[in-house]
């Protein structure tokens, strides 16, 4: 079956703009989870859905990030007034149920703001 | 913040031999993962083991884990040019009844021909 997508694969915005990351999670998975990667790092976790409520998004760095899930399946992490220091690749991860221990990866999108 | 520790950092090593790659972490936990990364893009899940669990195998990969050292080991044998990418641990951290991977920084390895 099909993986975990993401749109757009890569996202090159100017600073102060607004973007929205897209996030289709495999079918079925109830747990959605957002990732950042920044150069030579490994992923730090944003943001968890369980079904269309955000469980816990202690890991946004701030008010200008947000994320929503409305039907509980594909998601959107939308970053307001864009800042240099966002650049980085947003990867989306999912599975089964909330305890299920492997979560799979999407490809990520490579966000670049100037 | 980060909680496993990839050693080394970067790894060359020929095509055939064996290569190591080792994570420490700081707090307790259910269970530890490795991934793998080409290209900096999406993470392909490798091996997961289980806190009560010492060693792991899958293919050519081998996973040990000390929970007493709060240390884990993977060990690829025969490397392939393909296994060429960067490789990161991942810890579990409970948070509202799931599960928040916690990653290393990673070891990038090379295959070299």
């Amino acid at each position: 079956g099909a993986g975990v997508s993401q749109t757009p694969s890569n996202k090159v915005t100017e600073k102060g703009k607004y973007v929205e990351l897209r996030c289709d999670p495999i079918s079925g998975h109830t747990a959605l989870y957002w990732y950042r990667q920044s150069l030579g790092q490994g992923p730090e976790f944003l943001i968890y859905f369980q079904g269309t409520g955000a469980a816990d998004d202690s890991g946004l760095p701030n008010d200008r990030f947000f994320a929503v899930r409305p039907e509980g399946s594909v998601s959107t992490l939308k970053i307001q007034r864009t800042e240099r220091g966002d650049s980085a690749v947003y990867l989306c991860a999912s599975s089964w149920s909330p305890r299920t221990d492997t979560q799979y990866f999407g490809p990520g999108t490579r966000l670049t703001v100037l | 913040s980060q909680q496993g520790e990839e050693d080394p950092q970067a790894l060359s090593i020929q095509e055939g031999e064996n290569a190591t790659m080792n994570c420490s972490y700081k707090t307790s936990i259910n269970n530890l993962q490795w991934y793998r990364q080409n290209s900096g893009r999406g993470l392909v899940h490798l091996i997961l083991i289980r806190s009560n669990e010492r060693e792991k195998h899958s293919g050519r990969l081998r996973v040990t884990l000390d929970t007493s050292k709060k240390s884990s080991s993977l060990l690829i044998t025969a490397s392939r040019a393909a296994d060429t990418a960067s490789y990161f641990c991942a810890t579990d951290e409970s948070i509202q009844g799931a599960q928040k991977l916690v990653f290393g920084q990673g070891t990038r390895l090379t295959i070299n021909p």
